[in-house]
């Protein structure tokens, strides 16, 4: 089946920086990708997503690469702000089946 | 668009009591919806695929008789934890499927004493 790995499990900046977080799967078969924020006691929230025959997708402060080839994935935020801290997972999926990150714990420092 | 509610929010239970949580899609139909366990701190544990219609399919390691699911409508799910322990104790986030994605519910969490 598939694996989906999600790097870094916590990070931290500055208000202002950019954060990145990478995702890497297994399945050649996955062709749709969505990243999820998920605050502290609430559901996940779907922020951006992007589907196999894209290498690139922006929205706003918000942008997730592909690379197909290399079977991976990134999440880029940039100039963050401290509303931006959160949970963020990625997600592989191959139709029906979604396969999901470990998760990464953003911190934006004020 | 692409709603999903959750009921209860929280809920507080004896331990050897049933409780029961409604997931529904507010604005669109939903054949497909997913229960998902959430511990502190951790990822999305997939517990069952819950299909209109027909039987649930469940993840391995899940009790089908301790997690009863029921998709009666395209807009409503419900997962009942029946004989609550306090191991159940746990985040559960249930989603819809439509089109290529998933569309989480609030989630609720559950403490059984």
């Amino acid at each position: 089946g598939e694996n989906v790995e999600q790097h870094p499990s916590t990070l931290s900046v500055q208000e202002g920086d950019s954060a990145v977080i990478k995702c890497t799967y297994s399945d050649s078969a996955s062709n749709y990708f969505p990243w999820y924020k998920q605050e502290l006691g609430k559901g996940p929230q779907l922020i951006i997503d992007i589907r196999s025959n894209v290498g690139e997708k922006k929205d706003q402060r918000i942008a997730v690469t592909l690379n197909k080839t290399a079977k991976h994935f990134s999440l880029h935020i940039t100039e963050t702000q401290p509303e931006d801290s959160a949970v963020y997972f990625c997600a592989a999926s191959t139709g029906n089946q979604f396969y999901f990150g470990t998760g990464t714990s953003l911190t934006v420092i004020p | 668009g692409a709603v999903v509610s959750q009921h209860p929010s929280r809920v507080i239970c004896k331990s050897g009591t049933s409780v029961k949580i409604e997931c529904r899609s507010l604005d669109f139909q939903a054949t497909t919806m997913f229960w998902y366990r959430q511990f502190p701190k951790q990822s999305l544990m997939l517990m069952a695929t819950s299909n209109e219609g027909s039987k649930a399919t469940y993840e391995q390691g899940v009790e089908k008789d301790k997690f009863l699911i029921n998709h009666a409508s395209l807009t409503l799910s419900t997962l009942t934890v029946t004989s609550a322990h306090p191991e159940d104790s746990s985040f559960y986030i249930c989603s819809a499927h439509r089109g290529e994605t998933q569309y989480f519910g609030p989630g609720t969490r559950l403490l059984v004493l």
